[in-house]
């Protein structure tokens, strides 16, 4: 069972450079969602999708771009990448309701 | 709003301890509650999950119970192992939310 996958597990970028990053989920969830994990922060939400075509803004969305063309792919775009973005990435997806989030395994990403 | 708040970590113990990691609550109406698992270089698994007031989660040994009264869900384990070394999650979800609020974390560890 695949679940939801991420890819790269690790990316070193430029201050300015721009990078995706890919998550796709083989379970048909509706939701999927993009997390940022920092030191003593816990998750914070980027942004969320419910279903294809349909974003939204989370917590922290200020520079990252997103898009829902499939049910399987969330890519989340960085397009001037700042040290400020260097934390470890979290695609989540589930089902409709109280069903919990299936997490991918993170991306490291570190901007200099 | 809603928001989760948990017992400030780091926790360590020796093994076959007995553990009790805080969380409370705050939200309106009856919240799904969840504890999650992040084991060293992964992403957060499900651990157990509550529903509704007074039931208890469970697994792994690990149980939580839905206290609406006191808008808590503490993780207790009876006899901890080596392997239960981990950051724990407390997190809640609202009926017909896609969105989890999760709390800050707790870095478990467990020595020999």
């Amino acid at each position: 069972n695949a679940g939801v996958t991420q890819t790269p597990k690790f990316q070193v970028l430029k201050t300015g450079q721009s990078m995706t990053l890919q998550c796709a989920q083989d379970m048909n969830h509706e939701y999927m969602s993009w997390y940022r994990q920092d030191p003593g922060m816990g998750l914070r939400l980027i942004h969320y999708s419910v279903g294809a075509g349909i974003t939204d803004q989370g917590e922290v969305p200020n520079g990252y771009n997103v898009s829902r063309s499939t049910t399987e792919d969330f890519p989340l775009r960085l397009l001037s990448a700042a040290p400020s973005q260097t934390s470890v990435y979290f695609c989540a997806s589930k089902d409709r309701g109280r069903s919990p989030l299936h997490f991918g395994n993170g991306t490291r990403l570190t901007v200099t | 709003g809603n928001s989760v708040t948990q017992m400030e970590g780091p926790v360590t113990l020796s093994e076959e301890a007995f553990l009790t990691i805080n969380c409370t609550y705050t939200a309106t109406g009856y919240p799904s509650l969840f504890w999650y698992v992040q084991y060293p270089g992964e992403g957060l698994q499900l651990l157990l999950k509550a529903t509704k007031a007074d039931d208890k989660g469970s697994n792994k040994g690990f149980e939580a119970t839905y206290r609406k009264e006191t808008t808590s869900f503490h993780l207790e384990k009876g006899s901890v192992q080596v392997s239960d070394s981990a950051v724990y999650f407390c997190a809640l979800s609202k009926e017909g939310a896609q969105k989890l609020v999760f709390g800050q974390g707790t870095r478990l560890t467990i020595n020999p």
